[in-house]
């Protein structure tokens, strides 16, 4: 129940495709889904996050989808670039203050064709 | 730029060697991680601190230890390195998170990791 599942492991598209990389969870009380993207050679760095009160949130290119209901959520790149090619993680956060843990997944390798 | 830095970032030791891994941020975080990065790609915790002189074993057992003497310093310990132990080591800290629902959220940092190959 505290596991974070996650798919594709891998993922390629064209230069302006849409990749969509997709998380379920079964722990209700998780109340933070961040999405982390890691460059090759460096520590993963918060791209994007969502709470569970709201069902989409945009930053840019980067859209997260959240299904309260299916306990899913999922990662949208729209116009992709070669420059997005990277390793993205979901992870889901519960707790409050002092006591809060992380929970990743497992890891979606995506390249970028040119 | 997260102000939270690891050295060395490459090490190539031969096994029973001891090394330390270091890890310090400058952003006056209480809590501080280190994770473990296999391969392929999973991040597993192995140690983590909510503060000084308080460290806790994370998800994945781990025969590194950890200590917390000072804020911003959180060093890893290999008393005798392994091939086993050949891995990426990330170090990470965040801040605390709001009570409720609040805007802190508990953003996780994390380092540029150190990646240690055991011979």
């Amino acid at each position: 129940q505290q596991q974070v599942k996650q798919s594709p492991q891998s993922l390629i598209v064209q230069k302006g495709g849409i990749p969509i990389i997709n998380c379920a969870y079964e722990n209700t009380a998780f109340d933070y889904f961040p999405w982390y993207q890691q460059f090759p050679g460096k520590g993963p760095a918060l791209l994007i996050a969502i709470r569970p009160d709201v069902s989409e949130k945009k930053e840019g290119r980067f859209t997260i989808s959240f299904n309260k209901s299916a306990k899913q959520f999922s990662l949208h790149i729209m116009d992709s670039q070669p420059g997005d090619s990277a390793t993205y993680f979901c992870a889901a956060s519960w707790g409050t203050s002092g006591t809060y843990k992380y929970i990743f997944g497992t890891g979606t390798r995506l390249k970028v064709l040119a | 730029e997260a102000d939270i830095y690891q050295t060395p970032r490459y090490l190539v030791i031969g096994t029973g060697k001891k090394i330390t891994l270091e890890c310090s941020q400058t952003m006056g975080h209480d809590k501080m991680y280190w994770y473990q990065q296999d391969p392929g790609m999973e991040l597993h915790l192995i140690h983590y601190s909510y503060g000084v002189n308080s460290t806790e074993k994370g998800d994945l057992s781990s025969e590194s230890t950890v200590s917390r003497i000072r804020t911003e310093h959180f060093p890893l310990t290999l008393e005798s390195a392994r091939p086993s132990h050949t891995s990426q080591y990330l170090c990470a800290s965040s801040e605390n998170r709001g009570i409720g629902g609040g805007s802190d959220t508990g953003e996780l940092f994390f380092g540029e990791g150190s990646r240690l190959t055991v011979l």
